[in-house]
């Protein structure tokens, strides 16, 4: 089973932009791929979801080079409040494209 | 404001005990997960379903962990006997999965059961 992997812990101020990024050399052909933030006690929360290229919504952006085997979650302008727990999630090819596989978990913390 | 809902919140068991967790996805979806998140092991699927089918079992251990959905409304992981390495945040999610053109993987989660097996 491949694995999902993600820096640990990323540490930022309030007012710049965060890159976390996310390697998942084993993407299947059609799995989309979707980053997910918890906070303590709660269960995740969707942030956003892409393909290739670039998705952007009102909170993120989400960068996908060509081969997909990797994703950049860009959270511009950070806050106290975006202290939180971020994750990938992808299908998983050696699982034949079903089974989801969450990445690691980057904690990041935003000082003032 | 539809919301995945899971009970109980709290539960500790004994080790040997049968447990039972309920999830009521949202009205209207029609996939049904069940994770395990740890410190070790972080978040972890165990099962999935669509239009209540099983789809994917393979991240539960067979012998002691059964997962149903007895109908649209309401999804069943119980565990028997528990086990202590059982402890851990058991999260229901829920989310309308399209087969083509690919997996569109937006979930909506619930709060999490955390289990506690002595």
């Amino acid at each position: 089973l491949a694995k999902t992997t993600q820096p640990i812990s990323m540490d930022s101020y309030e007012g710049q932009e965060v890159n976390i990024t996310c390697s998942h050399n084993n993407i299947a052909t059609n799995d989309y791929i979707t980053w997910y933030q918890q906070f303590p006690s709660q269960g995740p929360r969707f942030i956003i979801q892409g393909y290739k290229t670039k998705v952007t919504n009102e909170v993120a952006s989400l960068f996908i080079p060509a081969d997909r085997k990797s994703s950049t979650l860009s959270l511009p302008r950070v806050s106290l409040s975006d202290t939180a727990v971020y994750y990938c999630l992808v299908g998983d090819k050696a699982g034949g494209g079903n089974k989801l596989t969450f990445g690691t978990g980057t904690q990041l913390k935003v000082e003032l | 404001d539809a919301r995945v809902t899971q009970t109980p919140r709290h539960k500790v068991t004994e080790m040997g005990q049968e447990v039972t967790m309920r999830c009521q996805p949202i009205l209207g979806h029609n996939t049904v997960f069940w994770y395990r998140q740890t410190m070790m092991q972080g978040l972890e699927l165990l099962a999935y379903f669509r239009n209540r089918a099983p789809l994917d079992d393979s991240g539960m251990p067979k012998d002691r962990f059964s997962a149903e959905m007895p109908d649209a409304t309401l999804a069943t992981l119980k565990i028997q006997p528990s086990e202590p390495r059982d402890s851990a945040v058991y999260f229901c999610a829920s989310g309308l999965v399209h087969a083509s053109p690919g997996f569109y993987n937006e979930q909506f989660f619930g709060p999490g059961t955390r289990l506690t097996v002595l």
